[in-house]
C-alpha cells in the first residue's frame, strides 16, 4: 500500500510569490491535514479536508488556503510568500474524520528568500 | 484556544537509561495521540489513548492518559540507540467538525551509544 505522497520534496521562493503544494493520501483516506512544521515550533495545524469540504483551519491568514478534489488529493496554495513562511510542509491523511491516525507525508521543504 | 505543553524539549540520555516525556494541556481531552519524528523524517503514529487513566504498552514503551484527560506521558526502558528522534503528543477536543490535533512542541531525544 502506497504511502502519503507529497509533491515537490523542495521549493525555494522569493517574498512575494506563490505557492501550489500537492498531496495525495492513502488509498481510500477521505481526510487530509495540512501542518506547517518550522524550526523549533513543533507541527502547527494548517487545514483540514475531508470529502471535499474545508472542515477546520487553524490560526494561519486566509493567504494560506486549499482545496481537495474529487479524488481526495489536496492542494495548499500560499500567497505573498514570507520569509517565515519558511518551513516544511506536512500533509496527512486519516481514514475518516474525527480522532484516528493521521499518516503523515515526507513533506516539501519551502524556502523563501 | 487550547494549548499543549510538552517537557522536557530536550533530553539526552546514556543507551540503557530510562526516558520519559510529558504532555499537558490547558484543557480536557477526548483523546491524545503520540508520534515519533526520526531526523530527517516524518511523524509517525505511535499511539492513541482515549480513556481516562488509560496506560498502553508497545514493548519498551508505555503510554499513560491522566485520570482528568489533561495530561499524558510516554515512557521508554532501556533506551536504544534506534530511540533517537523527536517523540510528540497530540491532543483534540473530540470529533465533529472541530476536530484538529494540537500537537505539543516535542521531546527530541538523543543516545549515547
Amino acid at each position: 500500500e502506497a504511502g502519503v505522497t507529497q509533491s515537490p520534496t523542495h521549493l525555494i521562493k522569493t517574498r512575494g510569490q506563490q505557492v501550489t503544494l500537492r498531496c495525495s493520501p492513502i488509498s481510500g483516506h477521505t481526510s487530509v491535514y495540512w501542518y506547517q512544521q518550522a524550526l523549533g515550533l513543533g507541527l502547527q495545524f494548517l487545514l483540514w479536508y475531508d470529502e471535499g469540504e474545508e472542515r477546520n483551519r487553524g490560526n494561519f491568514p486566509p493567504r494560506f488556503s486549499g482545496r481537495q478534489f474529487p479524488n481526495y488529493s489536496s492542494e495548499l496554495n500560499v500567497n505573498a510568500l514570507e520569509l517565515e513562511d519558511s518551513a516544511l510542509y506536512l500533509c496527512a491523511s486519516s481514514q475518516e474524520r474525527g480522532p484516528y491516525e493521521q499518516y503523515f507525508g515526507p513533506g516539501t521543504r519551502l524556502t523563501v528568500t | 484556544g487550547q494549548q499543549v505543553m510538552q517537557i522536557p524539549q530536550y533530553q539526552h540520555v546514556q543507551e540503557g537509561e530510562d526516558f520519559t516525556t510529558y504532555c499537558n494541556s490547558s484543557t480536557t481531552l477526548s483523546n491524545i495521540q503520540w508520534y515519533k519524528q526520526r531526523p530527517g523524517g516524518h511523524p509517525v503514529f505511535l499511539i492513541q489513548l482515549v480513556k481516562s487513566g488509560e496506560v498502553k504498552k508497545q514493548k519498551r514503551l508505555t503510554f499513560q492518559f491522566g485520570e482528568a484527560k489533561k495530561n499524558s506521558s510516554l515512557h521508554i526502558t532501556a533506551t536504544q540507540t534506534t530511540d533517537v528522534g523527536t517523540y510528540f503528543c497530540a491532543g483534540s477536543l473530540g470529533g465533529g467538525s472541530n476536530y484538529k490535533l494540537t500537537f505539543g512542541k516535542g521531546t527530541l531525544l538523543t543516545v549515547n551509544p
